[in-house]
């Protein structure tokens, strides 16, 4: 399982561009980085998927260097309602064989916190 | 469009009594399914997935277990619940491995 490692918590003031890192050092060759966005009592959103190089869509981007052992969601002009917990996650159930479970867990995210 | 249906949202049982979450997806067929539960404050924790119907797999020894009787319906259970059962459980599809999940609005589970 490719563990990954985010920051606890990051603040930011609205209008301001939100970077968040993941590491996952031992991302596997045919792992997916997906990002999730999750609101108290609410299951995650998807908000983007990538394998390498650069993502974008409409509320993100996905930025993965070629080692693929990090990645970084960036969020453009953060607003109030963007405070939410983003979770990292690489990955997938199925992909791996062998010996051992495969467990796949999200992690405790980061907590984005974004101040008027 | 695929919905995905949880219920219910809340609920309280008493330790020792059984227990029934169920899922079901609409707009797709043969997903993949998941049930996750997560503690307060923590992660989520996958505690089973589905390929296909009839198919579960465990990723944690526990004292709950799911069933697919029909594709697009996921069903968690439990024959004695434990208080370390409560918690939030989430139920979430995808089209098929390395695909984004979709996630339903999860079940709130207290054990008295």
């Amino acid at each position: 399982l490719a563990k990954t490692t985010q920051p606890i918590s990051m603040d930011s003031y609205e209008g301001q561009e939100v970077n968040i890192t993941c590491s996952h050092n031992n991302i596997a060759t045919n792992d997916y980085i997906t990002w999730y966005q999750q609101f108290p009592s609410q299951g995650p959103r998807f908000i983007i998927q990538g394998y390498k190089t650069k993502v974008t869509n409409e509320v993100a981007s996905l930025f993965i260097p070629a080692d693929r052992k990090s990645s970084t969601l960036s969020l453009p002009r953060v607003s109030l309602s963007d405070t939410a917990v983003y979770y990292c996650l690489v990955g997938d159930v199925g992909i791996r064989s062998g010996a051992g479970s495969y467990q796949l867990t999200f992690g405790k995210g980061t907590k984005l916190s974004v101040i008027p | 469009s695929q919905t995905i249906h949880q219920w219910p949202a809340t609920l309280v049982q008493p330790v020792g009594s059984p227990l029934s979450l169920e899922c079901t997806v609409e707009g797709t067929s043969n997903p993949n399914l998941y049930w996750y539960r997560q503690a307060a404050g923590r992660g989520l924790q996958l505690l089973f997935y589905s390929v296909g119907i009839g198919q579960i797999s465990s990723e944690v020894p526990q004292n709950l277990s799911a069933s697919r009787p029909q594709d697009r319906q996921f069903i968690l259970s439990s024959k004695k619940l434990l208080l370390s059962d409560s918690g939030f459980y989430l139920c979430a599809w995808s089209e098929q491995v390395n695909q984004p999940q979709h996630f339903g609005d999860g079940t709130r589970l207290s054990i008295l």
